[in-house]
């Protein structure tokens, strides 16, 4: 099993600030030609909602101020200027292999 | 646009079954670039995927549920099924289920993200 370790596990931060969420696996999710990572958002009381796919890739309707980046074992989403709707759950998920995994999450709130 | 909705008792007592179904509306189930699948999330914590299946009976499963898990598909009325025998309040969480998207390169495909998901039903498992 691939385990994903998110970091930090909380950030506090304020709005207009960069955002920066690390996603580190176990072992490599990449091949030559793709990079099996994805980000979600998750809001209080609400399915996830897809963000980013092949680690970079935006997903439909998302802002571009949400970007993903990072090959191999170490993946990052960067939001480059927070909105106050953005405080909230985000998890990484590798389809590496087919056992599917999630990282634990990181929870980013208000400073 | 796709949308998914999941249907089920929400209480099922311990060393029941757990049976839930997924309604995919706006879009065929019977579709060669999707999987479909369950994912869990407990009270409070992460999320835990459970098993992926295809409209042509494919599947995958997370090792520590395979043993009581079933999925099914019906393809007449665009949906598919979660079965979770031997509950105990471990399996207390809200279950989602979702489109698996199936990404393919020139040489071989492989299911990959989850898109769009349900709303989720929690289910609690107590006598």
């Amino acid at each position: 099993e691939i385990v994903l370790t998110q970091s930090p596990g909380t950030l506090s931060l304020s709005p207009g600030e960069r955002a920066t969420l690390s996603c580190r696996a176990s072992e490599s999710v990449s091949t030559i030609s793709s990079n099996h990572l994805a980000w979600y958002q998750q809001k209080p009381g609400q399915a996830p909602r897809l963000l980013i796919y092949g680690a970079s890739s935006r997903a439909t309707d998302i802002p571009d101020r949400f970007s993903g980046s990072g090959s191999g074992t170490d993946f990052t989403l960067t939001i480059s200027r927070l909105e106050p709707e953005d405080f909230v759950m985000y998890y990484c998920q590798q389809y590496g292999s087919s056992l599917y995994t999630f990282g634990q999450g990181t929870k980013l709130e208000i400073k | 646009q796709l949308q998914l909705q999941e249907s089920g008792p929400g209480l099922v007592k311990p060393s029941e079954t757990l049976s839930l179904a997924c309604t995919v509306s706006g879009g065929p189930i019977r579709s060669t670039s999707y999987y479909w699948v369950w994912i869990r999330q407990p009270p409070g914590k992460g999320l835990e995927w459970i098993g992926s299946i295809y409209y042509g009976g494919d599947t995958y499963f997370s090792p520590s549920l395979k043993s009581r898990v079933t999925l099914s598909v019906d393809t007449s009325k665009n949906q598919f099924s979660l079965k979770l025998n031997s509950v105990t309040a471990a399996d207390t969480a809200v279950y989602y289920c979702a489109r698996h998207v199936l990404p393919c390169t020139t040489s071989t495909c492989s299911p990959g993200w989850f898109d769009p998901w349900g709303q989720g039903t929690l289910v609690t498992v107590s006598s």
